[in-house]
């Protein structure tokens, strides 16, 4: 079946950019997502990127997707100490969201 | 607060019992994800429903079910409980049928089961 992979951690340093990577195997994604996922809350969905899109730019996110590659990431600039949290990268497959094993991002002053 | 609420927020079980998740979804939204967060197995897609009919299903045991009624909300049965079962559950809406979505998440239900 389709997957997605992410490294489990990242610790930067307050106020410098962090960078998230995931990569996937379905060479048919339409649509790639970032969720954040802070201790005890749901999940809440940060950005998305259309697969014929190379980058996309949200204030401090920026996504960046190398379709060829299967590869992509989210870049979070000014990292804030309430940036700390899980970060899901998911693939919308056939009415379904696979999500990776998501990035705990951990920032420190 | 992503207008999706689930109910109850934590529920403590035991083994053999059958429990009940509930999910509203947002206002407009027609179709239901539910997902299972657990620590072994990550963040899986169990099943949707779109505008009360079963669209998609994914790793879901046959001791769960759910069903979506004619308001829109949804239910997930979870019955002969099991240790394993222990994980915090998601419900999701969105407003399209298919075909690339974005789909909001509830704050989850975290089931233990003793």
């Amino acid at each position: 079946g389709e997957d997605v992979e992410q490294s489990l951690f990242l610790s930067v340093r307050e106020g410098d950019s962090s960078v998230i990577n995931c990569t996937y195997t379905d060479s048919s994604s339409t649509y790639l997502y970032w969720y954040k996922q802070e201790p005890g809350a749901g999940l809440q969905l940060l950005t998305y990127i259309f697969s014929n899109m190379d980058m996309k730019q949200d204030q401090r996110l920026t996504v960046l997707l190398n379709k060829k590659d299967k590869h992509l990431s989210l870049r979070i600039a000014d990292t804030q100490t309430g940036d700390s949290a899980i970060y899901f990268c998911a693939d919308y497959n056939t009415d379904k969201l696979i999500f990776g094993t998501g990035t705990r991002l951990q920032v420190f002053p | 607060d992503s207008g999706v609420t689930q109910t109850p927020k934590h529920l403590i079980t035991a083994t053999g019992q059958r429990v009940t998740l509930r999910c509203s979804p947002r206002s407009g939204d027609l179709s239901v994800y539910w997902y299972q967060q657990s620590l072994d197995q990550g963040l899986q897609f169990l099943i949707q429903y779109y505008n009360g009919e079963e669209r998609a299903k994914g790793n879901i045991l046959e001791r769960f079910s759910a069903q979506q009624f004619p308001d829109l909300h949804s239910e997930l049965n979870l019955s002969s409980l099991e240790l394993g079962d222990s994980a915090l559950y998601f419900c999701a809406s969105s407003n399209r049928q298919g075909g690339g979505e974005t789909q909001y998440f509830g704050p989850g239900t975290r089931l233990l089961v003793l």
